[in-house]
């Protein structure tokens, strides 16, 4: 299957300070890719929805000031934390859906965000 | 609205006993069902797409079938390396045009060697 890719897998950081994360379609290319949150014991919660070249589409109740999505290529899609908090730790995971045909989504492995 | 439910929430089996978990799903024109295995502390990695109702497949020890209703993935003889939590997903068809998947909360499986 297709593979998805992101970078740092673990971050910690101070609190006030901003993290980013990339997330990367290594061998398709990708006009969507999604954002997604996960707290321990649950399921997915899709944060937002990143068009390559175009602004990304944030879910409700998702600050789109604090959550920076950027969508600059068909293989690379970043988000940054801006300002974060304790409250803003948590497990984010990208996906990237091939385009064309079957339209699957594959899902990177996954970023621990920790803020101290 | 799209709605997707699976059951049980927890399941725990014997190496070798074999079952079956659920998928119910409401959905506006189905564009296709998914099923992931996610492993803790790791992304979801995809397992199958079912499109119609009467479409079957298999991958090892898993089987996945569709109704209009439902979906179940069947695993035979269960291995404790098939140990994660399952999660069902739904695209909904609207206007020519694929829309995010709506997930299900998951079962978790422990298969006890």
């Amino acid at each position: 299957g297709a593979v998805v890719s992101q970078h740092p897998s673990r971050v910690i950081c101070k609190s006030g300070t901003s993290v980013k994360i990339e997330c990367r379609s290594l061998d398709f290319q990708a006009t969507t890719m999604f954002w997604y949150r996960q707290f321990p014991k649950q399921s997915l919660m899709l944060m937002a929805t990143s068009n390559e070249g175009s602004k990304a589409t944030y879910e409700q109740g998702v600050e789109k000031d604090k959550f920076l999505i950027n969508h600059a290529s068909l293989t690379l899609s970043t988000l940054t934390v801006t300002s974060a908090h304790p409250e803003d730790s948590s497990f984010y995971i990208c996906s990237a859906r091939t385009q064309g045909g079957t339209e699957t989504q594959y899902f990177g492995p996954g970023t621990r965000l920790l803020v101290l | 609205e799209d709605q997707v439910t699976q059951s049980p929430e927890a399941l725990r089996l014997q190496e070798g006993e074999s079952s079956s978990l659920n998928c119910s799903y409401t959905v506006s024109g189905l564009r296709g069902l998914f099923w992931y295995r996610q492993d803790p502390g790791k992304g979801p990695e995809f397992l199958f797409t079912l499109y119609s109702a009467g479409e079957e497949k298999e991958k090892e020890r898993l089987k996945a079938t569709l109704t209009k209703k439902e979906s179940f993935l069947h695993i035979t003889a269960p291995k404790p390396e098939d140990s994660a939590t399952y999660l069902c997903a739904v695209r909904p068809g609207s206007s020519g045009s694929a829309r995010q998947l709506t997930f299900g909360s998951g079962t978790q499986l422990t298969v006890l060697p």
